[in-house]
């Protein structure tokens, strides 16, 4: 089982709020991901990173914002929470090296904004 | 079109069936074909990968690619209740960090 942690799992929050959500992963992986899915749909990738000091937009447009300041830390953060980005956000890390890419995924943190 | 097609189901199977889920891709340059499987409310974890065309067993788990058909496949033997959950297939997209998922299959193993 991979070494890769979100926080909060859950979390219910009113509009205009701003909020961060965690995940950590402890294998060392330089590329980390943050996806977004609703329910029985498919993943939207919103962030990813290289890196350290590494931040990319992924191929859904999203509202929050992204830093990777350590390599095992990745928050993704939201200026002022909406009911449109009630979903599931799901965290991934995979290692840069090897000719494959593997990404493995954090358990997610389900938001519902009121 | 999209890159990665797959049936969003649900498929609901005896157990003990063999079941079947598939994708189909567009580009037949993709080298690297993975499934993953996504329990409810639980990230997907990395089920099986090959390399190019062929096949690959692992238990009752059985990847097939066929490159000149740009369709992947993953075969579950004797299937249990516990393989109940949704089959995502992914593909390298053969950048520096993008995995081409395709919507995912539900399954359902009916006791």
């Amino acid at each position: 089982e991979a070494d890769i942690y979100q926080t909060p799992r859950y979390l219910v929050i009113g509009t205009g709020k701003k909020i961060t959500l965690e995940c950590s992963q402890t294998m060392g992986h330089d590329k980390m991901y943050w996806y977004q899915q609703d329910p029985g749909m498919e993943l939207h990738l919103i962030h990813y990173s290289y890196g350290v000091n590494s931040t990319e937009k992924g191929d859904l447009s999203s509202e929050s914002t992204v830093s990777r300041i350590r390599t095992e830390h990745f928050p993704l953060t939201l200026e002022s929470a909406r009911p449109s980005h009630t979903s599931q956000y799901l965290c991934a890390s995979g290692p840069r090296t090897g000719r494959m890419e593997t990404q493995y995924f954090g358990p997610g943190t389900r938001l519902l904004v009121l | 079109q999209k890159e990665v097609e797959q049936d969003p189901g649900p498929l609901s199977v005896p157990e003990g069936a063999i079941v079947s889920l598939n994708c189909t891709y567009s580009n037949s340059a993709f080298q690297y074909f993975m499934w993953y499987r996504q329990y409810s409310r639980k990230g997907p974890e990395l089920l099986m990968y090959t390399y190019s065309s062929g096949n690959k067993e692992d238990g009752r788990f059985t990847a097939q690619v066929d490159k000149s058909s740009k369709y992947i496949s993953l075969f579950i033997r004797d299937s249990q209740p516990s393989d109940s959950a949704t089959y995502l297939c992914a593909i390298d997209g053969d950048s520096s960090y993008k995995l081409i998922f395709g919507s995912g299959t539900r399954l359902l193993v009916r006791p």
